[in-house]
């Protein structure tokens, strides 16, 4: 069974620039998170969709990020514009449902604004 | 608020050393409990998990047992390996949400 797919894997850009990250949920699981980690910290939850609709985007930072789930499978996150303190790595993760079941994280874009 | 607190890092034990790493928890109703580990240079894997009070969790001979009581869900092995070297997550799933410790760093020396 493949697994959560992110792409770019690295991303720098400087300032005030506009960036885009995509990711494909496992097949089948309707529930997608997109994570932010700061160095040194644990991942920080951006938004929840299950399926195509937004669950929880409370934290997400609305005035410079987006995040959409067309069709409800793959999604993308963009940041426009970007500041220094995005430089994070973005994760992207699935689950089959939300609640009590597992989440399957993919590898991580790792953003470098500059 | 849920919360995690895990002990700081970096824990550094020659191979074949009993490992400990404390996680305590804050969460209303009933959470679910996770370890994820993240071996460098790649994604986040989930580790072990627990579902409830006095489940425990095991994987890779790794052990957590969730101690209701005393709100914790501490990670141990009996014999590292060089491998396990890593960064490990303590996670309370509650209302829905996943919340993150700060991460653990061991590292471990043949």
């Amino acid at each position: 069974e493949a697994g959560v797919a992110q792409s770019p894997r690295y991303k720098i850009i400087e300032k005030r620039q506009s960036v885009a990250f995509w990711c494909n949920p496992i097949s089948g699981h309707a529930t997608l998170y997109w994570y932010q980690q700061i160095l040194g910290q644990g991942p920080k939850l951006l938004i929840q969709f299950q399926n195509n609709g937004v669950v929880d985007d409370s934290q997400l930072p609305k005035d410079r990020f987006s995040a959409e789930r067309l069709k409800g499978v793959d999604s993308t996150l963009k940041i426009q514009p970007a500041k220094l303190e995005d430089s994070a790595v973005y994760l992207c993760a699935s689950s089959l449902v939300a609640g009590t079941d597992t989440q399957y994280f993919g590898p991580g874009t790792r953003l470098t604004v500059l | 608020g849920n919360s995690v607190t895990q002990m700081e890092g970096p824990v550094t034990l020659s191979e074949e050393a009993f490992l400990t790493i404390n996680c305590t928890y804050t969460a209303t109703g009933y959470p679910s409990l996770f370890w994820y580990v993240q071996y460098p240079g790649e994604g986040l894997q989930l580790l072990l998990k627990a579902t409830k009070a006095d489940d425990k969790g095991s994987n890779k001979g790794f052990e957590a047992t969730y101690r209701k009581e005393t709100t914790s869900f501490h990670l141990e092995k009996g014999s590292v390996q060089v491998s396990d070297s890593a960064v490990y997550f303590c996670c309370v799933l509650a209302t829905d949400k996943l919340i993150f410790g700060t991460g653990t760093r061991l590292q471990v020396f043949p």
